[in-house]
């Protein structure tokens, strides 16, 4: 089945440093979608991208779509304490409504 | 507005025994989805229903069915709890289609003994 892996497992910066995580596929994806979930708290939406080469930008958050739509990557420029939690890559599957996620890039951000 | 909203928040159950989730899904959104995410991993997805009616199901043994009901509200029944079983349940409610992105409950934290 489809499978999304998701780069680093754990990442560790000093507040004010830059950070990122990326989502690969073997095959071709029809769209992305980026979640952010606190410590001890649940998934929140971030974004979803469904064009090749799609950029999007949420404030110091940039988000990519891969030109093949093979992969995806979430950048925060100069981390905040605020920024911790796991953030996942999921694609979605058909139209069975059915989420594929990532394993998650777990940030720790030293203040 | 009210987001989607779960109970119980936690729940102690013995092996063998059986549980039943509540989910009531963000007002008009008829698609409500169920996942379950073990310590450390991502959500793994158990069922959508769509308007009453079951549109997909994920790799999760017999001992889980789910229901919709008319008011879109959604109903998780696991049956002979195993301790592998323990883990939060996440209920996610849709307007449409996953393209939409999904709005997740608070969970609920199942430990089984």
């Amino acid at each position: 089945g489809q499978q999304v892996m998701q780069i680093p497992q754990y990442q560790h910066v000093q507040e004010g440093e830059d950070f990122t995580t990326y989502c690969n596929s073997s095959t071709t994806l029809s769209n992305i979608q980026w979640y952010k979930q606190r410590p001890g708290g649940h998934p929140v939406f971030l974004i979803q991208l469904v064009k090749s080469g799609e950029v999007k930008k949420q404030k110091r958050l940039t988000f990519q779509f891969g030109e093949a739509k093979k992969n995806s990557s979430l950048h925060i420029t100069a981390t905040q304490t605020t920024d911790v939690g796991t953030y996942f890559c999921a694609v979605s599957s058909g139209n069975t409504g059915k989420l594929i996620f990532g394993q998650g890039t777990t940030l720790q951000v030293k203040p | 507005d009210a987001g989607v909203t779960q109970s119980p928040t936690h729940l102690i159950k013995t092996r063998g025994q059986q549980v039943t989730l509540r989910c009531s899904p963000i007002s008009g959104h008829k698609s409500v989805s169920w996942y379950q995410q073990v310590l450390g991993q991502g959500p793994q997805f158990i069922f959508q229903y769509y308007e009453k009616e079951e549109r997909g199901r994920g790799n999760f043994p017999d001992r889980f069915s789910a229901r919709q009901f008319p008011n879109y509200s959604s109903e998780l029944n696991v049956n002979a709890l195993l301790l592998g079983d323990s883990a939060l349940y996440l209920c996610a409610s849709s307007s449409r289609s996953s393209l939409y992105g999904y709005t997740f409950g608070s969970g609920t934290r199942l430990t089984v003994v």
